[in-house]
């Protein structure tokens, strides 16, 4: 079983409307969690980071589940530059551990 | 700031040439971290460094991959010999906090034919 798990999708998502993902970790002693963005051949950026409070960056909802070791991505009234692969990340001491990435694409 | 600085950027070898790529980190940051990335496996962490020292090169697949970091803005990954198998994007990553943000540079794709 991998550390950190996602549907690798594609999610084909209409334009305007509201998706979600889900993100599972298998490490109960990771510290932190954040949500990066990766387009077509270009380099994993930073998307937002994962609080145990939930968190929210405009359209980008971002929540935590400690007892179900799981981390989601909300994004609202969505558009077509949200087309991307987005990568969950757990951290442990110097460690990210990666999950493989979850396709999105959005369409006119 | 530059950001994460990767050269090349893209490189085409044949099998059995020695491949050297070369990475800058962001000034400032103590940690780096060199990644590779395939359709198949997704990001994999090959080594890390911490101060200019290797932390983790549990990563490194096989002893013709090996890694240096001889001063705080500068790293290589040498591949020596090449092989098809090793055809990937390399990503170099710093970090201030020891991984808990990544920045990343625009990577290296190689090809290795």
């Amino acid at each position: 079983r991998k550390e950190v798990e996602q549907d690798p999708g594609p999610f084909n998502v209409p334009e305007g409307a509201t998706v979600a993902f889900n993100c599972t970790y298998s490490n109960s002693a990771s510290q932190s969690f954040f949500w990066y963005r990766q387009d077509c051949r270009k380099e994993p950026k930073l998307l937002m980071s994962v609080y145990s409070s939930g968190n929210e960056d405009g359209r980008f909802t971002a929540q935590l589940n400690r007892a179900s070791q799981y981390i989601s991505l909300l994004i609202r009234d969505s558009k077509l530059s949200d087309s991307a692969t987005y990568l969950c990340v757990a951290h442990s001491n110097y460690q990210l551990i990666w999950g493989a990435g979850t396709k999105l694409i959005i369409k006119p | 700031d530059a950001g994460v600085i990767q050269s090349p950027r893209h490189e085409v070898t044949e099998m059995g040439q020695e491949v050297t790529l070369r990475c800058k980190p962001i000034s400032g940051h103590n940690s780096l971290f060199w990644y590779r990335q395939t359709m198949m496996r997704g990001l994999e962490l090959l080594i890390y460094f911490n101060n200019n020292v290797p932390i983790d090169d549990s990563g490194m697949p096989e002893d013709r991959f090996s890694a240096k970091m001889p001063n705080a803005s500068f790293s290589t990954l040498k591949i020596q010999p090449s092989e098809p198998r090793d055809s990937a994007v390399y990503f170099c990553a710093s970090s201030r906090t020891g991984g808990a943000e990544a920045f990343f540079g625009q990577g290296t794709r190689l090809t290795v034919v």
